[in-house]
Order: C-alpha cells, then sequence, then structure tokens
C-alpha cells in the first residue's frame, strides 16, 4: 500500500511561534487532508488539498503533488493548537485506492 | 458544525457483552463509510468499509465475526463489537467521504471510547 510520513514526529513551540508540518507520500494521490486531533479525540478537518495551495486564517497548506509531498504552516501559534498533526491521502490507484491511509502524526505542544 | 455524528461518545461494559457503535452522516448519503480504530499514541487504522446493501470489506488482520457492520441505509452505519473482551478497549471513529468515495473529502465522527472490564 501506499506510505505516508510525516515530520517532524514532536514539535514545541513557544506561544507566537510559526512552524511548517511535512507529509511524504510513496504514490499518486486522489486525495490529501490534513487533521488536528483535539484532546478528546475527535479529528477535525483542516484541509481538503490534493494540489495547489489554501489558506484558512494562521493555517495555510501546499501539496506539490508531482513531487509527493505536502507542507501544513502553522503561523502564530497558540496553546490551543496543540495535538496530533495527521495527513492522510487516498491512493490514486491500484489496491486500497479508495482508502484513506493515515501517517503517524506530529505531536505539537504550545506552550506560554 | 458536525456533518458525521458517532453514538456513543463513551461506553464501559463488562467482558462477554456486546457493544453497538452508530455513525450517522447528517446532511449528506453516504453509499460508503469506514471503521478505524485508534490505539493510545498510535496512528488510525482502517478496520473495514460499510458499504449499503452489501457484506462490509474487512482489512487483513480483522475479525469479521467479532466486529460486525451493518449499513442499514445511505446515512447508517453501525459496528458491534460482539462479545467484547478487554483487548477490544479502544477508541473507534468512524468516517464518510461527502462526494465521490475516491475523491471526496472524509468527515470523522467523534468517535467512541470503548473499555471493557
Amino acid at each position: 500500500g501506499i506510505q505516508v510520513e510525516q515530520s517532524p514526529p514532536d514539535l514545541i513551540l513557544q506561544e507566537g511561534a510559526n512552524s511548517t508540518l511535512r507529509c511524504n507520500f510513496s504514490d499518486s494521490v486522489n486525495n490529501l487532508q490534513w487533521f488536528h486531533q483535539n484532546p478528546w479525540g475527535q479529528l477535525i478537518n483542516l484541509f481538503y488539498i490534493p494540489s495547489g495551495t489554501k489558506q484558512n486564517g494562521r493555517l495555510s497548506a501546499t501539496t506539490v503533488a508531482t513531487e509527493r509531498y505536502s507542507l501544513l504552516y502553522i503561523s502564530s501559534s497558540q496553546t490551543t493548537d496543540s495535538g496530533v498533526y495527521f495527513c492522510a491521502v487516498v491512493r490514486n490507484s491500484g489496491a486500497g485506492s479508495y482508502q484513506l491511509t493515515f501517517g503517524k502524526g506530529t505531536k505539537l505542544s504550545v506552550i506560554p | 458544525g458536525a456533518v458525521v455524528s458517532q453514538h456513543p461518545s463513551w461506553v464501559i461494559c463488562k467482558s462477554g457483552t456486546s457493544v453497538k457503535i452508530e455513525c450517522r452522516s447528517l446532511d449528506f448519503q453516504a453509499t460508503t463509510m469506514f471503521w478505524y480504530r485508534q490505539f493510545p499514541k498510535q496512528s488510525l487504522m482502517l478496520m473495514a468499509t460499510s458499504n449499503e446493501g452489501s457484506k462490509a470489506t474487512y482489512e487483513q488482520g480483522v475479525e469479521k465475526d467479532k466486529f460486525l457492520i451493518n449499513h442499514a441505509s445511505l446515512t447508517l452505519s453501525t459496528l458491534t463489537v460482539t462479545s467484547a473482551h478487554p483487548e477490544d478497549s479502544s477508541f473507534y471513529i468512524c468516517s464518510a467521504p461527502r462526494g465521490r468515495v475516491r475523491s471526496g473529502e472524509l468527515f470523522f465522527g467523534e468517535g467512541s471510547r470503548l473499555t471493557v472490564l
């Protein structure tokens, strides 16, 4: 199946700092999404971004499909940004080509 | 607001009992839904794909007789953990694609935390 690698696995930021999270994937994709899992376990949709660039407030994301990576930018981080950020993809073809495959996540801790 | 709703959020049961978890798409129809399981500090692992009007497709290593899936309508899928044991304790979460299965945006329910005593 498709491999999804996220980096870094852990990140500690001072409140107000900026950060970039990376997601590499091993095959072409139909779908790529970024999620934030809050402390209660709920997955919050951040971006649906199989290609291109999108922005939503302090967050933005870029996917370069031809080079098989996506980046999530967090600017002016706040303590409420803490949690685990997941990248997930749907493979373009072949086995499992309708399943959302998750990376292992980046655990972000924003300290005051 | 939420587009996929999951119930119950928390459940505690005795070993040997069965537990049913419901997953509903609230403002769209979903012929396909997905059930995931997440262990503490780990990523989400796909358990099975729920198909409206037909049998579910289970991932390798997932016991279909233990995790019964029923996709009764275009907005409801249920996961029943049968004869639950402590090792079944986990966080179960469902998702549904809005739009095409392969390319539509997926939305997740709130998750159900199961504790088997």
